[in-house]
């Protein structure tokens, strides 16, 4: 199994600038979550889906933020437009729910740098 | 909300000496994983503990859930340089199927 993979892994974009990132989750699993973690907040929950459906978006920071998860193996996180303190590594992370385990695995993480 | 704390947030020791991670919810946990991140990496899981009380082990790593199931510990015997990175524990939020991470504790070794 190849595991969560996201892309790109590293991203250097002007402010201002639309962002998307991609995640692909584990084959089979059936919800996927997007975090955000930086040095000062540490690992903050964005968004979660459960069977491809947003279920709590009350960790996206604001509009600007919209995630999409138009199928069972494909997600992204758009930031539009973005701005500098946007910066942070960005992870998806996907897990088979409803089985009492809930274990999350995560994808390498995209680093964002907004300049 | 729920809450989880860790603490220390930072721990340097020598190589071979012991170390643990405490953490602690505000409210009570159907169970507790614990994640491991090295420096430059994500998350990865170590270990979920469900029932009240419980001890797991993995090697040099020891696991315990409280009794009120609130809280929980990770203890390194002999720590090697490569236990080095930080420490997270997290629980399910009521209700919601995401899982709340602590903050943290970032471990460092010297060789």
């Amino acid at each position: 199994d190849a595991g969560v993979i996201q892309s790109p892994r590293h991203e250097v974009t002007e402010m201002g600038q639309e962002v998307t990132l991609r995640c692909k989750p584990i084959s089979g699993h059936n919800s996927l979550f997007w975090y955000r973690q930086t040095m000062m907040r540490g690992l903050e929950l964005l968004i979660y889906f459960n069977n491809n459906v947003p279920i709590d978006d009350s960790g996206m920071p604001e509009d600007r933020f919209s995630a999409k998860m138009p199928n069972a193996s494909f997600s992204t996180l758009k930031i539009q437009p973005s701005e500098p303190r946007d910066s942070a590594v960005y992870f998806c992370a996907s897990s088979l729910t409803g089985t009492g385990r809930e274990t999350q695995y995560f994808g390498p993480g995209t680093r964002l740098l907004v300049l | 909300g729920q809450q989880v704390m860790q603490i220390p947030q930072y721990q340097h020791v020598q190589e071979g000496e012991d170390f643990t991670t405490y953490c602690n919810s505000s409210t009570t946990l159907s169970n507790i994983q614990w994640y491991k991140q090295r420096p430059g990496g994500h998350p990865v899981f170590l270990i979920q503990l469900v029932k009240s009380g419980e001890v797991k082990k993995q090697k040099r790593l020891t696991f315990q859930f409280g009794e009120a199931k609130k809280n929980s510990s990770l203890h390194i015997t002999a720590t090697q340089t490569t236990d080095v990175g930080t420490y997270f524990c997290a629980g399910p939020e009521t209700g919601r199927r995401a899982l709340t991470f602590g903050s943290g504790t970032r471990l460092q070794v010297q060789p």
